[in-house]
């Protein structure tokens, strides 16, 4: 069955320190990846997406991910992560062929300390 | 970028009545939405997909009678919790995709969600 799974369900980082959250996706001839992350009590926001081209993806904050096809991996990292970055991060894939669902992982939550 | 709204953003009610959440797509027409379901400290799940203009799509396991969804326009979506119990108290989020994205389709853009408490 299609899955993601990010291995991580938490990851306490000191700021200013840098920091990857691990993402991998079943095998698949054509897929969408995605990043989002929710504060407290919010919505989703998209961090980034990898849609085709470029496998090196640039998002907001200061955020970039990978897309390796031959690993099925979509790692996001940050080279230096502030206090603010503190929030739970999911990592979501569209399968191609499939009705365009997103599936999504478990989430990693992200602590940050001074 | 495409912006979508959710109305509640909060809600309390009484165990036994119905409660309906607005999914607004602001400055884009989506033919698809999609309705999720968190709980607490967990990834979202996802309930059913809403199709302008026929019947939702349910995920096995939920209750179409008690999930009642309708997608009546291009920017509208709105799901029903009938006779609500305690056990239905959650964060409700829904998304949207952009039907003229070309490639970028497959994104969804989400709501900011319903926190719904029933007592």
């Amino acid at each position: 069955a299609q899955s993601v799974t990010q291995l991580d369900s938490q990851v306490p980082v000191f700021e200013e320190a840098p920091v990857e959250l691990r993402c991998n996706y079943s095998s698949s001839v054509s897929v969408y990846l995605f990043w989002y992350v929710q504060y407290p009590n919010q919505g989703l926001q998209l961090l980034l997406k990898y849609l085709s081209g470029s496998t090196l993806v640039k998002g907001i904050n200061g955020f970039e991910a990978e897309f390796n096809k031959s690993q099925t991996s979509f790692h996001l990292r940050k080279p230096s992560v502030h206090i603010s970055d503190t929030a739970e991060y999911f990592c979501a894939v569209v399968y191609g062929g499939s009705q365009g669902n997103l599936i999504f992982g478990k989430g990693t939550k992200l602590s940050v300390k001074p | 970028g495409a912006v979508v709204s959710q109305h509640p953003s909060r809600v309390i009610c009484k165990s036994g009545t119905s409660v309906k959440i607005e999914c607004r797509s602001l400055d884009f027409q989506a033919t698809t939405m999609f309705w999720y379901r968190q709980f607490p400290k967990k990834s979202l799940m996802l309930m059913a997909t809403s199709n302008e203009g026929s019947k939702a799509t349910y995920e096995q396991g939920v209750e179409k009678d008690k999930f009642l969804i309708n997608h009546a326009s291009l920017t509208l979506s709105t799901l029903t919790v009938t006779s609500a119990h305690p056990e239905d108290s959650s964060f409700y989020i829904c998304s949207a995709r952009d039907f003229f994205a070309g490639p970028s389709y497959n994104e969804q853009f989400f709501g900011p969600g319903t926190r719904l408490t029933v007592l």
